[in-house]
C-alpha cells in the first residue's frame, strides 16, 4: 500500500453514462496526477495539479473529462458520456515537491479499472 | 516526438539467474528516468531512478545503466526471484514529473 487510495477499484457502466473516480493522495502531497493505462501498454499521462491548480492537460483528455482538486487534497476525475474506448485503468499519483524545489517520488494507486459495455 | 520503447516484451529467466530488461528512449533532452515495476492488478511501484549526469546507479539488487550516446536505458537484476515477476516499465521524465511510459517487458522467473 503505497498511501494513495482510489475509488472506486472497479466500475462497469453502459455507453453513455457518466463515471466519477475519487483519488486520496499521500497527505502531506502537494502534486497530484492522473493517468490511463490501457491493457498491455504503459501509463498515459492526463493531467497533474499543483495543489489545487490544475497546471496541465494531454490531449487525450477530451472534453468529456474534467478533474477537480478543489481543497487541494483529494481529486476527482469524471468522464461525461463514457465511449468503450474510455475502458482503462485510471491511475492517480501524488508526489512532494519540497520548497527548495526538487521534488520526491511519484507514489502510484492501485487503480480504477473501468469497463464500459 | 516523445516516445520511450522496450525491445523484448516478454523475458523469461530461471530463479537465481540476473534478468537485464532493455529499454530505448527519444528525447535527448529528457534528463531523468525511472523504472516501474507494475504486478497485476496494482499500480506501478518505484524500483530505481536515474539523472542523465549519471550513467549507473545501484540499488539492492537492481542497477541501472543509462548510456546517452544511444539513447538506452537497462535494468539489471541480480539473482531474480519469484516475486519478481511482473512487468517492467522504463519512464522518462518530461517536465514536472509528467511521465513518458513505454509498453513495458513482461519478466517471467521460474523455480
Amino acid at each position: 500500500d503505497t498511501g494513495v487510495s482510489q475509488d472506486p477499484r472497479h466500475k462497469i457502466t453502459k455507453r453513455g453514462q457518466n463515471v466519477t473516480f475519487r483519488c486520496d493522495p499521500i497527505s502531506e502531497h502537494n502534486r497530484l496526477y492522473w493517468y490511463r493505462q490501457t491493457l498491455g501498454q504503459g501509463p498515459e499521462f492526463l493531467t497533474y495539479f499543483q495543489n489545487e491548480a490544475q497546471l496541465e492537460k494531454s490531449r487525450l483528455l477530451s472534453d468529456r473529462f474534467s478533474a477537480e482538486r478543489p481543497k487541494g487534497s483529494f481529486s476527482t476525475l469524471e468522464i461525461q458520456r463514457t465511449e468503450q474506448g474510455d475502458s482503462a485503468m485510471y491511475l492517480c499519483a501524488s508526489s512532494l515537491l519540497a520548497l527548495g524545489g526538487t521534488t520526491g517520488e511519484l507514489f502510484f494507486g492501485e487503480g480504477s479499472r473501468l469497463t464500459v459495455l | 516526438g516523445e516516445s520511450v520503447g522496450l525491445h523484448l516484451p516478454t523475458l523469461s529467466v530461471q530463479e537465481g539467474d540476473n534478468s537485464i530488461i532493455n529499454c530505448a528512449y527519444s528525447n535527448s533532452a529528457s534528463d531523468y528516468f525511472i523504472w516501474y515495476k507494475q504486478e497485476s492488478g496494482k499500480g506501478p511501484q518505484f524500483i530505481i531512478d536515474i539523472r542523465s549526469n549519471m550513467d549507473k546507479r545501484q540499488g539492492q539488487r537492481v542497477t541501472v545503466l543509462l548510456n546517452k550516446t544511444v539513447k538506452h536505458l537497462s535494468l539489471q537484476i541480480a539473482a531474480t526471484q519469484p516475486g519478481d515477476s511482473a512487468v517492467y516499465f522504463c519512464a522518462e521524465n518530461a517536465g514536472f514529473q509528467k511521465l513518458v511510459f513505454g509498453t513495458g517487458t513482461r519478466l517471467l522467473v521460474s523455480p
